[in-house]
């Protein structure tokens, strides 16, 4: 199976700053990398699939990147809407396994 | 409106089994492929199961295989998961998603698949 590893666990930041989450796997996913997002109490929210692209209405400040191994999720301005947590996951073979989460929190 | 709707969850003693099931609307369901992802509270997202358009395709977890199966009934427009064999570490909120398909560029027949809409879950506990 493909392990997913995201860091950091968790990372505290201010409206406005820019955010950067990496996500590693064990081995070559090339760009079968999707990201979620979500919320306390909530169900995930698709962000990006194929590392880069983005879900029809995610804002253009959440920017996804990277192939092969290692990949980075950065929200340039971070928004009130955007404190939760980030998970990655791979789709490029089954079991489709997801990294740990990153939690973001207000400063 | 795209709506999933998970039922069936519910609480049972270790060895005990429990049957999920998920109702779609607002799409064509015999379009998508459909997985179950669980969630122990608090803890993180972890890929359960995963079946293709015609069910013909199905997919594991290695902690859950040969304990659990997917299925799916077109003509209802539901997915299911038979869950045999609890266990303790299966107590979780279970969610149904449906799973979304685009093209990779240039490469016939490849396609990068995403969890594209999600029900709100329904809640497994496994408990002596």
């Amino acid at each position: 199976d493909i392990q997913m590893t995201q860091s950091p666990y968790s990372l505290s930041a201010s409206v406005g700053d820019r955010v950067t989450i990496t996500c590693r796997a064990s081995r070559d996913i090339h760009n079968y990398l999707n990201w979620y997002q979500q919320k306390p109490g909530r169900a995930p929210k698709l962000l990006i699939y194929a590392a880069s692209t983005l879900l029809t209405g995610v804002p253009s400040r959440f920017i996804g990147s990277g192939s092969g191994t290692d990949f980075t999720l950065t929200i340039s301005s971070l928004q009130p809407d955007d404190f939760a947590t980030y998970y990655c996951q791979q789709s490029y073979t089954t079991p489709r396994t997801f990294g740990g989460g990153t939690e973001v929190d207000l400063k | 409106e795209v709506q999933l709707v998970e039922s069936g969850g519910g609480v049972t003693r270790p060895g005990g089994s429990l049957r999920l099931s998920c109702v779609a609307s607002g799409f064509i369901f015999d379009d998508h492929a459909m997985s179950w992802v669980r969630q122990v509270p608090g803890k993180g997202l972890e890929w359960v199961s995963g079946i293709s358009e015609m069910g013909g395709f199905t997919g594991y977890e290695d902690s859950v295989k040969g304990r659990f199966t997917i299925s799916r009934d077109n003509a209802k427009n539901s997915l299911y998961l038979q869950m045999n064999s609890l266990r303790v570490e299966d107590t979780a909120l279970y969610y149904c998603a449906r799973v979304g398909a685009s093209s990779v560029p240039g490469v016939s027949n490849y396609h990068y698949y995403y969890m594209d809409v999600w029900g709100k879950g329904t809640t497994v506990t496994v408990s002596s």
